[in-house]
């Protein structure tokens, strides 16, 4: 069955400080998508970013990259210098692409990042 | 700019009042879907549309219907809303399903009382 699972209930840090995302998943599938989202206090989703099953290299945009990998199921995300615009609950999601796919998105609980000034 | 639309972003309403949420997206994409978004229950797909005229039942279906007559738009239909159908909704589009992501709308906060 396909599962996410963000432990991280909550992290608080201090501007400037790196903080860094979990995020493990669960599928049989061999070909699948996982994304990270966040959601501000605003509370639209915003995409950040998207990484196939057969591409485990690493990414960074500026203070965020993210680590995937697959040997352990995880795609973590680590914010650099974090600063408190930051602050958002952040989502990762799985899409499975094997037969019978209906492109539904399963979400992580979220991880709700606090950055204090 | 290439959006999904929501409308209305809030919306309070009683019980049975027949109520449709619209969402439009401009990007010509085949694939929408409609999510809900619950403290402690996640976000959870409701419907789906992988392209003009063909839909599927998501994971929490009951109580809603959608629409696919045209590529761009994907109405949420709630044709008797009740109290446990409060939640936060998001519509998304995706050129199809899976590979390229998904675009989400800015939300409709229902309230049902």
């Amino acid at each position: 069955a396909q599962k996410v699972t963000q432990a991280q209930t909550e992290i608080s840090v201090v501007e400037k400080e790196d903080v860094t995302l979990d995020c493990v998943y669960e599928t049989r599938d061999t070909t699948y998508y996982l994304f990270w989202y966040k959601q501000p206090p605003s509370g639209e989703l915003v995409f950040l970013i998207r990484r196939n099953s057969f591409d485990e290299q690493n990414e960074i945009s500026g203070r965020y990259s993210w680590n995937f990998q697959k040997s352990t199921s995880s795609f973590n995300f680590t914010i650099t210098a974090s600063q408190v615009v930051d602050s958002a609950v952040y989502f990762c999601a799985l899409s499975e692409a094997g037969s019978g796919n209906t492109g539904k998105l399963i979400f992580g609980q979220g991880t709700t990042l606090q950055v204090k000034p | 700019e290439a959006q999904v639309t929501q409308n209305p972003r809030y919306l309070i309403t009683v019980t049975g009042k027949k109520l449709t949420v619209t969402c439009s997206q401009n990007m010509n994409h085949e694939y929408m879907s409609w999510y809900r978004q619950d403290p402690g229950l996640g976000l959870r797909q409701i419907y789906y549309s992988m392209n003009v005229e063909v839909t599927d039942k998501g994971d929490v279906p009951e109580g809603y219907k959608v629409s696919r007559k045209e590529k761009r738009n994907f109405p949420l239909i709630l044709e008797s809303p009740s109290p446990n159908q409060t939640s936060l909704y998001f519509c998304a589009s995706s050129p199809s399903s899976g590979y390229y992501g998904y675009t989400f709308g800015s939300g409709t906060r229902l309230t049902v009382v």
